[in-house]
């Protein structure tokens, strides 16, 4: 069965570093998706990719959060400089688009921990 | 905007009892509505979905929805819990138009005594 695959699973970090978060969709996929969880609450999305173009990048902090699919495949978030409240999971989906429905498939997460 | 509320942060219950986890959602027009599970450091795995059709939806592992237009709901049931089925469970919500972006709830610990 195709799955959304991550790396790393877990990082540690200590504040000001980067750090580079790695994607790989279902073959296929088109819409790729990138996610923060934050302890104790819902996924909120960060990143939504089309093939290779952002389609909404709205609550990405783009002073220090990055994201790109260039070949329309896999895809990297970077933070840099990265601090104490990004600690949390970051989560990547894809979907295939079938009459205007989108069902996401969940890859198993990157832990980050921001020390 | 659209926006989900889940009731209750926590709920405990016996092995074999019913449960339901309550969901309710506020958006203006029609919705498509979701409920996954995830168990301790894993992604989201889909257990079911509401598209249009039949209010009643079932879904993996013995879970079911109800979709209530009126009161603008979408609660999850199952008739029997498992010690497996002890995770966080999420509510989400999207519009037909709106490519696919969720907007999910907070999260419901589901937590299965023996």
């Amino acid at each position: 069965e195709a799955e959304v695959a991550q790396s790393p699973r877990y990082k540690i970090t200590e504040k000001s570093q980067a750090v580079a978060f790695w994607c790989d969709p279902i073959s296929g996929h088109a819409t790729l998706y990138w996610y923060r969880q934050i302890l104790g609450q819902g996924p909120e999305l960060l990143v939504q990719f089309q093939d290779e173009s952002v389609v909404d990048d709205s609550q990405l902090p783009k002073d220090r959060f990055s994201a790109e699919r260039l070949k329309g495949v896999d895809s990297t978030l970077k933070i840099q400089p990265a601090e104490l409240g990004d600690s949390a999971m970051y989560l990547c989906a894809s979907s295939l688009e079938a009459g205007g429905i989108y069902e996401q498939y969940f890859g198993p997460g990157t832990r980050l921990t921001v020390t | 905007a659209q926006s989900v509320t889940q009731l209750d942060s926590q709920v405990p219950v016996f092995e074999e009892a019913p449960v339901e986890l309550r969901c309710n959602y506020s958006s203006s027009v029609s919705v498509y509505l979701f409920w996954y599970v995830q168990y301790p450091n894993q992604g989201l795995q889909l257990l079911l979905k509401y598209l249009s059709g039949s209010t009643l939806v079932k879904g993996i592992n013995g879970f079911e929805a109800e979709f209530n237009k009126s009161q603008t709901s979408f609660h999850l049931r199952k008739p029997s819990v498992h010690i497996s089925d002890t995770a966080e469970y999420f509510c989400a919500v999207t519009e037909p138009s709106n490519t696919g972006k969720l907007i999910f709830g907070q999260g419901t610990t589901l937590q299965v005594k023996p």
